[in-house]
């Protein structure tokens, strides 16, 4: 089964804290994966996704396949991450149409 | 404002009434998604076009929704019979032709459902 889990609903930091979003897939295949984050008011978009490893607005995730997670990192957080956070999956097998997955979403809440 | 828009943002409608909506891509992407969001839910996919060819449908998408894209450009999704399980966000997604790195998909705004 093709499926992502994000376990925690709401997580509330206070501004300067370390952040970790947790994403778990389930994919048989090689997965790819993205973060995709959606601020007040506005449309989703694309966060960050991981065959590129690249440090967007501080955050990272590293893909790790024997414990099949995908987590959200930020060392110190501030109050404009403030958001809602989606990990997705893109299957790439038997062909990649570029529909996504999405976990359930976790509430990022940063406070001052 | 150069992205995927939707119309309408918010739509009422009685039970057993049929709606339309409408998305615009962004201009020379060919690929096409809807997906529908219910509250505390991410996003589920409900239908893909490649330019017009509606290639995958889940099977969320029952008998009363189609949809369609008949030039390749903008789409149009028309649930018949609405029912109040019906009411979400509706949002449509726009992607780049092929290519390893063209995955990302931009998405619209949204419309939202609500039958009463």
């Amino acid at each position: 089964a093709q499926r992502v889990t994000q376990p925690e609903k709401l997580l509330s930091v206070f501004k300067g804290a370390p952040v970790e979003l947790k994403c778990n897939y389930s994919y048989s295949g090689s997965p790819e994966l993205f973060w995709y984050v959606q601020y007040s008011r506005q449309r989703l978009q694309l966060l960050l996704r991981h065959i590129s490893r690249e440090s967007i607005k501080g955050f990272t995730a590293d893909l790790n396949k024997g414990e099949t997670s995908f987590h959200l990192k930020k060392p110190f957080a501030q109050e404009e991450d403030s958001a809602m956070y989606y990990c997705a999956l893109l299957p790439t097998w038997p062909s990649n149409t570029g529909k996504l997955i999405f976990g359930q979403g976790t509430t990022l809440q940063v406070k001052p | 404002d150069t992205g995927v828009s939707q119309d309408p943002r918010h739509k009422i409608t009685k039970r057993g009434q049929n709606v339309t909506f409408r998305c615009d891509p962004i201009s020379e992407h060919n690929r096409l998604y809807w997906y529908r969001q219910t509250l505390g839910q991410g996003p589920e996919f409900l239908t893909y076009f490649q330019n017009e060819a509606q290639l995958e449908k889940s099977r969320l998408l029952s008998d009363r929704f189609s949809a369609e894209r008949p030039k390749g450009s903008f789409s149009t999704l028309e649930i018949q019979r609405t029912e109040q399980g019906d009411s979400a966000m509706y949002l449509c997604a726009s992607s780049p032709r092929g290519g390893f790195w063209d995955t990302e998909a931009f998405f619209g705004q949204g419309t939202r459902l609500t039958v009463v």
